[in-house]
């Protein structure tokens, strides 16, 4: 079954402090696109960053970058220089190539401390 | 500007009593799902939809009822409400090939089954 593994519930960090959030995923397939998705107590689902599983560098976007490790079926979003404005539940996903189907995790709130 | 568009935002209703939320993108796009968000389960997808009059379910599409008469439109129609479809509601759009890019959301609606 295609999975994605959120396994920590909630975080922490200290303002402008550094802190990785772990992603881990299930799929056969060798084709597909990962995702982190940020939704801020607004409701709304913000892309923050994706990944083409062909390319072996790291996407980064400003303060956003991750670590992926294909092999290990692993995708952590490491958020540096961490704002208040970041604390948000964060969601990893994936789709497969010629699906039409999103995976998504479980979740991962985090709060950002003054 | 581009959207998904969403109604309504919160909702609380009785068993047995039939609704439908609204979800209408003005993107000309062809893929459009839903999705229920329930706290440690995370984002499921309902049911999707890659162009008009051609549906498919997705993972828990129990209870759940949708038609893609127009393009822009995709409803989501509970015919008999029950307790355990109280949850946070998504409707998504994107391109096909936008699909590994990313997906627009709505807003969210917060159904409530008594």
């Amino acid at each position: 079954a295609q999975t994605v593994t959120q396994s920590q519930p909630e975080m922490s960090v200290q303002e402008a402090e550094t802190v990785t959030l772990s992603c881990t995923y299930d799929t056969s397939e060798s084709d597909y696109y990962l995702f982190w998705y940020k939704q801020p107590p607004s409701r709304q689902m913000i892309l923050v960053i994706r990944q083409e599983a062909y390319k072996q560098q790291n996407a980064t976007e400003n303060r956003f970058s991750v670590n992926f490790q294909k092999a290990a079926k692993s995708f952590s979003l490491k958020i540096s220089d961490s704002q208040l404005g970041d604390a948000a539940m964060y969601f990893c996903a994936y789709i497969t190539s010629g699906t039409y189907k999103y995976i998504f995790g479980t979740g991962t709130r985090l709060k950002v401390l003054a | 500007e581009a959207q998904v568009t969403q109604n309504p935002r919160y909702l609380i209703t009785v068993t047995g009593k039939k609704l439908t939320v609204t979800c209408s993108q003005n993107m000309n796009h062809e893929y459009m799902s839903w999705y229920r968000q329930d706290p440690g389960l995370g984002l499921r997808q309902i049911y999707y939809s890659m162009n008009v009059e051609v549906t498919d379910k997705g993972d828990v599409p129990e209870g759940y009822k949708v038609s893609r008469k127009e393009k822009r439109n995709f409803p989501l129609i509970l015919e008999s409400p029950s307790p355990n479809q109280t949850s946070l509601y998504f409707c998504a759009s994107s391109s096909v090939f936008g699909l590994r890019e990313k997906l627009f959301f709505g807003s969210g609606t917060q159904l409530s089954v008594l």
